[in-house]
């Protein structure tokens, strides 16, 4: 059966440190990958998306980039935290016939 | 573009209630169409889904969902509810063989004695 890995569960880091949030799938091959952040009152905002290898779609213009290193590994990193960064991170992973499913995602609060 | 919204941030229904949440969606091509449930600090939870077979979709935990054309609605209802229920909603949709799976803003229901 197909899982989803995403640590850490949460994380405090100051304003100017560097992010790594990372996801990994078991048990398919080939997911679309995809980052999510969740702010109170405001639902998912689609972040990033990845239909393979290296190939990463923005859909916001912000201070966060991603990276697919692999086919079942997608990353979310920043160089310089905001505290405008400070939200609930969700990862989750979709084919083309599916529905997506959602790792238990990271709470990030910058300070 | 394709786009979902959620009527009602907040709803509050007693224990054995009727629950309703309303869902509208806009696509120009048929969708897919969704609905997960989120307990605090976790990831969402498949609820239940509509991909163009039966318009009255059976979900887990007792919940289901009418898709409508005509009103272009997905509202998701449960007959009874039950404390456990008390959680976030999501209802979202996705363009057939789209990449993208689009989320409204949530409702968060609150069950009360």
């Amino acid at each position: 059966s197909q899982t989803i890995h995403q640590w850490p569960a949460t994380l405090v880091q100051p304003v100017g440190s560097p992010l790594s949030l990372e996801c990994t799938v078991e048990g398919t091959s080939n997911p679309n990958l995809y980052w999510y952040r969740q702010a109170a009152g405001r639902g998912l905002q689609l972040l990033f998306y990845s239909v393979g290898i290296g190939q990463i779609s923005s859909e916001v213009p912000q201070n966060l980039s991603a990276s697919r290193p692999q086919d079942r590994q997608f990353i979310l990193s920043s160089k310089k935290l905001l505290l405008s960064d400070s939200g609930f991170y969700l990862c989750a992973w979709m084919l083309e016939d599916t529905e997506a499913f959602f790792g238990q995602g990271t709470r990030l609060t910058v300070v | 573009a394709q786009s979902v919204t959620q009527l009602g941030s907040h709803v509050s229904v007693s224990e054995g209630a009727l629950v309703l949440l309303r869902c509208n969606y806009s696509s120009s091509v048929p969708p897919y169409l969704f609905w997960y449930v989120q307990y605090p600090n976790q990831g969402l939870q498949l609820l239940l889904k509509y991909t163009s077979a039966a318009t009255l979709v059976k979900g887990i935990n007792g919940f289901e969902a009418e898709f409508k054309k005509s009103e272009t609605s997905f509202h998701l209802t449960k007959p009874s509810a039950h404390m456990s229920d008390a959680a976030e909603y999501f209802c979202a949709v996705r363009t057939g063989g789209g990449n993208k799976l689009t989320f409204g803003t949530g409702t968060q229901l609150k069950v009360e004695l």
